[in-house]
């Protein structure tokens, strides 16, 4: 089924390892999405990017880096993880023509950070 | 820079009440809002989105929200709840540019007793 894949679905890291969350998407959309989802605080936009090769911030994009080297996946990337990285991450994509269209959503990358 | 705030963040109803959650956003230009929802250990799922035209939108599931543009309001609604509308739901805004960031509200948890 086309859709939004998201790879681990769990993780558990150790303060000051590093991962990279993959987010791949099967639809063409130009553009993809990595938020982070607190109790309370809703989803807040991490990084995202509008094409490939393209990327830029979001509201808390400290700590993070991503990167668009083929249209289809994005990637995120934790250099050195740290407790209050302990979140789900959901990765998100949408067409150009159709940003008015709503986003697909991942089934979201729970992490843990010890 | 833009905002969404969601009224309440805990609703507790009984199976046929009706639902109303209130959702305000703040940006002066044209905005495309909507509502998603997130079934407990899902991902977020569109229920209702506004683009343009008649600001009374329904989704699916039976839900219904109404744009306000004097008021910066699109409060959904709902006129008889199910045990199985139990979850998390999320209003989001994202302006009428090209890179469709989505902006999102804290959430409201909705709890229905059956």
């Amino acid at each position: 089924n086309a859709g939004v894949t998201q790879t681990p679905k769990f993780r558990v890291l150790k303060t000051g390892q590093s991962m990279t969350l993959l987010c791949a998407q099967d639809m063409n959309h130009e553009y993809m999405y990595w938020y982070r989802q607190d109790p309370g605080m809703g989803l807040r936009l991490i990084h995202y990017s509008v094409g490939e090769g393209t990327t830029a911030k979001g509201e808390v994009p400290d700590g993070y880096n991503v990167s668009r080297l083929k249209k289809q996946n994005f990637l995120l990337g934790l250099e050195s993880a740290a407790p209050s990285q302990t979140s789900v991450y959901f990765c998100a994509s949408s067409s150009s023509r159709g940003t008015n269209y709503g986003y697909t959503f991942g089934s979201g990358t729970r992490l843990t950070v010890v | 820079a833009q905002s969404v705030s969601q009224h309440n963040h805990h609703v507790i109803l009984s199976e046929a009440a009706s639902l109303e959650l209130g959702c305000n956003y703040s940006y002066g230009g044209t905005v495309n809002l909507f509502w998603y929802v997130q079934y407990p250990g899902q991902h977020l799922q569109l229920l209702l989105k506004y683009f343009s035209g008649d600001p009374l939108v329904k989704g699916i599931k039976g839900f219904e929200a109404e744009f306000i543009k004097s008021k910066f309001s699109f409060n959904l609604r709902k006129p008889s709840v199910q045990w199985s509308d139990t979850a998390e739901y999320f209003c989001a805004v994202s302006s009428a540019g090209n890179t469709g960031k989505l902006i999102f509200g804290q959430g409201t948890t909705l709890q229905v007793k059956p």
